[in-house]
């Protein structure tokens, strides 16, 4: 079993409209949680990390469940440029991140 | 300032070549990283490194992956006798002294023919 599992999706939404997807990560010890973000042939980049209370960066709302062990994150009115591939991430220990396979979403005119 | 740099972008070695892939990390930055991300899939933890210290090589799939940073810095990837499934991209990422987000690289795509 793959230590953090998403649903690879795609999400196929219109401009302006709400998309949410979650994550669900195997080891009850992991200490922190990450969303990246990935474009088509390019780098992983962080998009935001993920506290246990909710937390929100402008249209982005990402939130945990550790007693359900599951991730989640929210994108409020689309726009084209949110076309990526969202990274569920976990950090078990001192450095090693541990990633999904990612959810693809794509927003359409 | 800069990012972290990786070199070549794109290699094709033929079944059986060696390869070696540069990483040159953020300046200042003690911890490196190297994932491996096959198509379709997430990155895939390789090793660490903590100044020249590899203090985990967990990850590599085969004793034909060998990772170095001879002196804190700048980090070499090895691949000898590069097999088919090898193909994929290296990335690698650098994070400075007591933060955990990771910056990456923009990879090296390898494709083994």
């Amino acid at each position: 079993r793959k230590e953090v599992e998403q649903d690879p999706g795609p999400f196929n939404v219109p401009e302006g409209a709400t998309v949410a997807f979650n994550c669900t990560y195997s080891n009850s010890a992991s200490q922190s949680f990450f969303w990246y973000r990935q474009d088509c042939r390019k780098e992983p980049k962080l998009l935001m990390s993920v506290y246990s209370s909710g937390n929100e960066d402008g249209r982005f709302t990402a939130q945990l469940n550790r007693a359900s062990q599951y991730i989640s994150l929210l994108i409020r009115d689309s726009k084209l440029s949110d076309s990526a591939t969202y990274l569920c991430v976990v950090r078990a220990n001192d450095y090693k991140l541990s990633f999904g396979a990612g959810t693809t979403v794509t927003v359409r005119a | 300032g800069a990012g972290v740099s990786q070199s070549p972008r794109y290699k094709v070695a033929k079944r059986g070549q060696d390869v070696a892939l540069r990483c040159d990390p953020i300046s200042g930055h003690v911890s490196l990283f190297w994932y491996q991300q096959a198509l379709g899939q997430g990155p895939e933890f390789l090793t660490y490194f903590q100044n020249e210290a590899q203090l985990d090589k967990s990850g590599l799939p085969s004793d034909r992956f060998f990772a170095e940073r001879p002196e804190g810095s700048v980090s070499t990837l090895k691949i000898q006798r590069t097999q088919q499934e090898d193909s994929a991209v290296y990335l690698c990422a650098s994070s400075p002294q007591g933060r955990t987000e990771a910056f990456f690289g923009q990879g090296t795509r390898l494709t083994v023919v």
